[in-house]
């Protein structure tokens, strides 16, 4: 069973990079048929996409945060991560990490449990 | 920027149908998909490629798009059937991913 799990600081002070990491076990990341991303949902709010990677490295951001944003694959580890810079408060958000079909127009099925990043000095 | 367009709430009675729309100016080319969000869960997909179930989903969740417009419905709403759904799709480029912005479902 394809299982993940976002992992980082759950408090980051206004300005600095916000960093998160997705552990992917029961399956390669380095598989051709997925892409990896990252969602995140301010509390009581929507949800949003903020970008993909394949697991050679191609990347795709929202764009109202790509100026932001970089997301990175370590296929040694079997781990994505995010980075999303200058964070401000309306970036406090839980963060989930999921796995994203090629096939189609690239659903997500399998989703972590999600981590929440609270912006606040 | 793209946008897929939700009501933000839609009220069913138990065993009622419930319908919930999005409506996208992609959709005609792209397909819908539906996830469902229970209080502090991670989202759940309930329907892709507009209409297709996946294994475990109750055959009461069926979709459909017409148009700029996919349906979600709920055929025989269940007190259990109470969340957030979000219609999912992309733009015209295929890579930049969308959600609407969510529809909660009170069955009461």
């Amino acid at each position: 069973q394809l299982q993940l799990q976002e992992s980082g600081p759950g408090l980051v002070k206004p300005s600095e990079t916000l960093s998160l990491t997705c552990t992917v076990s029961g399956g390669s990341i380095s598989s051709s048929n997925y892409y990896w991303g990252w969602i995140r949902q301010p509390p009581g709010k929507g949800l949003e996409w903020i970008g993909s990677i394949f697991y050679s490295g191609t990347t795709y951001y929202n764009p109202s945060l790509k100026s932001r944003v970089t997301i990175s694959v370590d296929t040694s580890k079997n781990q994505f991560s995010l980075k999303l810079s200058s964070v401000t408060a309306a970036d406090t958000a839980v963060f989930y990490c999921a796995r994203q079909h090629k096939n189609g127009d690239c659903p997500f099925d399998y989703w972590g449990r999600g981590t929440l990043v609270t912006v606040s000095s | 920027s793209y946008e897929l367009t939700q009501p933000p709430s839609v009220s069913v009675s138990p065993g009622q149908t419930a319908r919930i729309t999005c409506s996208g100016d992609a959709l005609p080319k792209k397909s819908a998909y539906w996830y469902q969000q229970k209080s502090g869960q991670a989202p759940v997909l309930v329907i892709y490629e507009d209409g297709k179930r996946p294994s475990g989903i109750p055959e009461r969740f069926s979709g459909s798009s017409s148009g700029t417009l996919a349906t979600l419905i709920i055929s025989g709403a269940q007190v259990e059937d109470e969340a957030d759904y979000y219609c999912y799709s992309t733009d015209s480029s295929g890579h930049n991913w969308v959600f609407g912005g969510g529809t909660k479902v009170t069955v009461l």
